[in-house]
C-alpha cells in the first residue's frame, strides 16, 4: 500500500494564525485520513475524507481532497499552542491491501 | 478496555537480548497493526492481523522480528537478539474493520532502548 507525503516538513506559526498542511499520494484511494501525534506517542485519528467527498469540517479542522491532483490539505484555523504536534496523512489505497502507511508528517509548532 | 493498551511503556535492554512487547486491542476490533517509529521519523509498517486470516508480515525488517496474535485478541511482538538500531517506539493500533473505514486507534507505544 502507498504512503502519503506531507508538506511542509515543519511549520511554525503564532497562536491565532491558520496552519495549512498538504499531503500528496500516488494511486487511487478509497479514503484519506489525517492523524495527529503528540510527543512521539500514539497517533489520534482526526478526520477521514472519502474519495467522493471534496471537503469536510470538524471543529477548527477543514480537510479538502482533490483526487484529480492526488492531494489533500488540512487546515487548522485559529491555532492554539495545544495544536503543537506532528500531523500525518494516510491514504487508503483501492487495491493494495489493508495496511495504512504513514509518511514522516508535518511538525507544527504554535507559539503563544 | 476503553482503548488500546501496550506494555511495557518503556523497556531498556542490552544488545543481544530478546524482548517481548504486548498489545491489547480494543474489544471487538478484528484488525491489529504494529508500527515502528524511530526518533524524528515517520511510522514504518511492520505487520497486520485481520481476524483469522494469515497475517501480512511484509513490513518485518528481518527474521529477528516476529509477532503473533492469540485468540484474535492480544498480540505480542518479539524481537530476538536485539540490536541498537532496533531502538524505537513500537506502536500498536487496532480497527473495527479495515475494509470499511480503516480508522485506526493507537496505543501509547512501547519505547525500546537497546544499549
Amino acid at each position: 500500500s502507498q504512503q502519503g507525503e506531507e508538506d511542509p516538513q515543519a511549520l511554525s506559526i503564532q497562536e491565532g494564525e491558520n496552519a495549512t498542511m498538504n499531503c500528496s499520494y500516488k494511486t487511487s484511494i478509497n479514503n484519506l485520513q489525517w492523524y495527529r501525534q503528540n510527543s512521539g506517542r500514539g497517533l489520534v485519528h482526526l478526520i477521514l475524507i472519502r474519495s467522493n467527498e471534496r471537503e469536510k469540517h470538524s471543529g477548527r479542522l477543514r480537510v479538502t481532497l482533490d483526487t484529480s491532483k492526488k492531494s489533500s490539505s488540512l487546515l487548522i484555523t485559529a491555532s492554539r499552542a495545544a495544536d503543537t504536534a506532528s500531523y500525518f496523512c494516510a491514504p487508503k489505497s483501492v487495491n493494495s491491501g489493508y495496511a495504512l502507511n504513514f509518511g514522516k508528517g508535518t511538525s507544527l509548532l504554535v507559539t503563544p | 478496555g476503553a482503548g488500546v493498551s501496550q506494555s511495557p511503556s518503556n523497556k531498556v535492554t542490552e544488545k543481544g537480548k530478546d524482548v517481548e512487547l504486548r498489545c491489547d486491542p480494543i474489544s471487538g476490533h478484528t484488525a491489529l497493526y504494529w508500527y515502528r517509529q524511530r526518533l524524528g521519523q515517520g511510522l514504518e509498517f511492520l505487520i497486520y492481523f485481520q481476524g483469522n486470516s494469515a497475517p501480512d508480515k511484509s513490513g518485518l525488517p528481518s527474521d529477528r522480528f516476529s509477532a503473533e496474535r492469540t485468540g484474535g485478541s492480544v498480540s505480542t511482538l518479539t524481537i530476538q537478539r536485539t540490536q541498537q538500531e532496533d531502538s524505537a517506539v513500537y506502536l500498536c493500533a487496532s480497527s473495527q474493520d479495515s475494509a470499511n473505514t480503516g480508522e485506526l486507534f493507537f496505543g501509547e507505544g512501547s519505547r525500546l532502548t537497546v544499549l
